[in-house]
């Protein structure tokens, strides 16, 4: 049963150029949240979506930030117009629906994205 | 809004020692979940530990256990023995309600020392 999967584990971009995150997650689960680490610090919340759904988009910067949750395929974040400032960890995590409280919640490797 | 304090930014322990790392939340929900991961440096969440606000019994792991105190909103992480392999990063997390994300704290560095 494999895990989260994260690629690439590292993405390096010059100012101004487009960043896709791709995120699997694990089998059976429904729900894909992600979350941005900047250099020593904890791990902020960006969005969590559903399938063809985005549930709360609430820690997502309002402009060049988008998420996508398809029907097929994996989960996309994309960073349009990519300055230095978002050079940061960004995590996926998925869990599964089960009616109740969240017990799971697993993480993917991360994309280290550096923008030079 | 939920939030999570981790108080101290390093801890040190000589190895095959227990040590317990600080974590205190706030909520306004009175069903939540508390989530323990480690970070090492290679960069990767590991996950190791969850408490339901509801569990009567404190969670246990393997060497993890939380010590769970809902009237102190405290749920400490307990690793016994520890090993070289436990230096990392810690983070503490809360989640409310289903499906809902995670509020993470800014994380306690642990150093095993031989």
């Amino acid at each position: 049963n494999a895990g989260v999967m994260q690629n690439p584990r590292h993405l390096v971009r010059r100012r101004g150029q487009e960043a896709r995150l791709r995120c699997s997650p694990m089998k059976g689960h429904s729900h894909v949240y992600w979350y941005r680490q900047l250099p020593e610090e904890g791990l902020k919340f960006m969005v969590y979506l559903q399938k063809e759904n985005i549930i709360d988009e609430s820690g997502m910067p309002k402009e060049r930030f988008s998420a996508e949750f398809p029907k097929e395929g994996p989960s996309i974040l994309r960073i349009q117009q990519v300055v230095r400032g978002d050079s940061a960890a960004y995590f996926c995590a998925s869990s599964p629906w089960t009616g109740g409280m969240n017990t799971e919640a697993f993480f993917g490797q991360g994309t280290r994205l550096t923008v030079v | 809004a939920q939030k999570i304090t981790q108080t101290q930014p390093g801890m040190f322990v000589q190895e095959k020692e227990a040590v317990t790392l600080d974590c205190t939340y706030d909520t306004s929900d009175p069903s939540y979940g508390l989530f323990w991961y480690k970070q090492p440096s290679s960069g990767e969440m590991i996950f190791l530990i969850y408490q339901g606000s509801y569990d009567q019994q404190n969670a246990t792991e393997g060497r993890y256990s939380l010590n769970f105190q809902k009237a102190r909103k405290s749920a400490n992480l307990v690793i016994s023995a520890s090993q070289l392999g436990d230096s990392a990063m810690y983070f503490c997390a809360i989640g409310e309600t289903s499906g809902s994300r995670l509020t993470f704290g800014e994380g306690t560095q642990l150093t095993v020392n031989p």
